[in-house]
């Protein structure tokens, strides 16, 4: 049964730090990796993408890197600014079950200015 | 583009009563839609898999009769909780899977805070 887990739970950083969210899983026959943004009482936002075959994905100030042979994902965000404070979540979408998305716990960022 | 609404944000209703939840694609065709439901601090748990003109897929736990989903159209599914209690309050957010042309990425909803009194 795959399992997707999210380290730290919350990270509070002043703005203009560089900081990296990671997320671990534990069947590497994952067909995607999705990383989402949550606002509070708001629903999901997708920020990046990585298929399977990728090692990572870019946007802006966000990169996502994925190393499926370890179960490994990791967010970098650049720069951070106050803006940026939500929670994080990872999901993985599974090869064996139709598809399915499983998520994370989340990652809850706080940005100081 | 890919953009997905739920209606109502937020219902409040009491308990013993159903409530109903609509979830749209507005902008493109979904054979596909998932329910969701989130605990405050909690992550999403998948509650069923819905395609269009069949019967919903539920995950192990959600009782399908209490949580009655219709994906009638290719734009709409709707959830129904039926004979709500308290413990049914959470927020339920939808999903949508493109017909063609999107991979399997999947497009949500702004979620729905339901409260049983």
């Amino acid at each position: 049964k795959q399992e997707v887990t999210q380290i730290p739970a919350a990270l509070s950083v002043p703005e203009g730090e560089n900081l990296v969210l990671n997320c671990s899983f534990t069947d590497s026959a994952i067909y995607n990796l999705q990383w989402f943004r949550q606002d509070p009482g708001k629903g999901l936002t997708s920020l990046l993408l990585i298929q399977s075959s990728q090692r990572e994905q870019t946007s802006g100030r966000l990169n996502a890197s994925l190393d499926k042979s370890s179960g490994r994902s990791t967010l970098y965000i650049a720069a951070s600014q106050p803006g940026d404070s939500a929670t994080y979540l990872c999901a993985v979408r599974v090869n064996n079950q139709g598809g399915k998305l499983i998520f994370g716990q989340g990652t809850e960022l706080s940005v100081k200015p | 583009g890919a953009v997905v609404s739920q209606h109502p944000s937020r219902v409040i209703c009491k308990s013993g009563t159903s409530v109903k939840i609509e979830c749209r694609s507005l902008d493109f065709q979904a054979t596909t839609m998932f329910w969701y439901r989130q605990f405050p601090k909690q992550s999403l748990m998948l509650m069923a898999t819905s395609n269009e003109g069949s019967k919903a897929t539920y995950e192990q736990g959600v009782e399908k009769d209490k949580f009655l989903i219709n994906h009638a159209s290719l734009t709409l599914s709707t959830l129904t909780v039926t004979s709500a209690h308290p413990e049914d309050s959470s927020f339920y957010i939808c999903s949508a899977r493109m017909t063609s042309g999107g991979g399997w990425e999947q497009y949500f909803g702004p979620g729905t805070r339901l409260t049983v009194t």
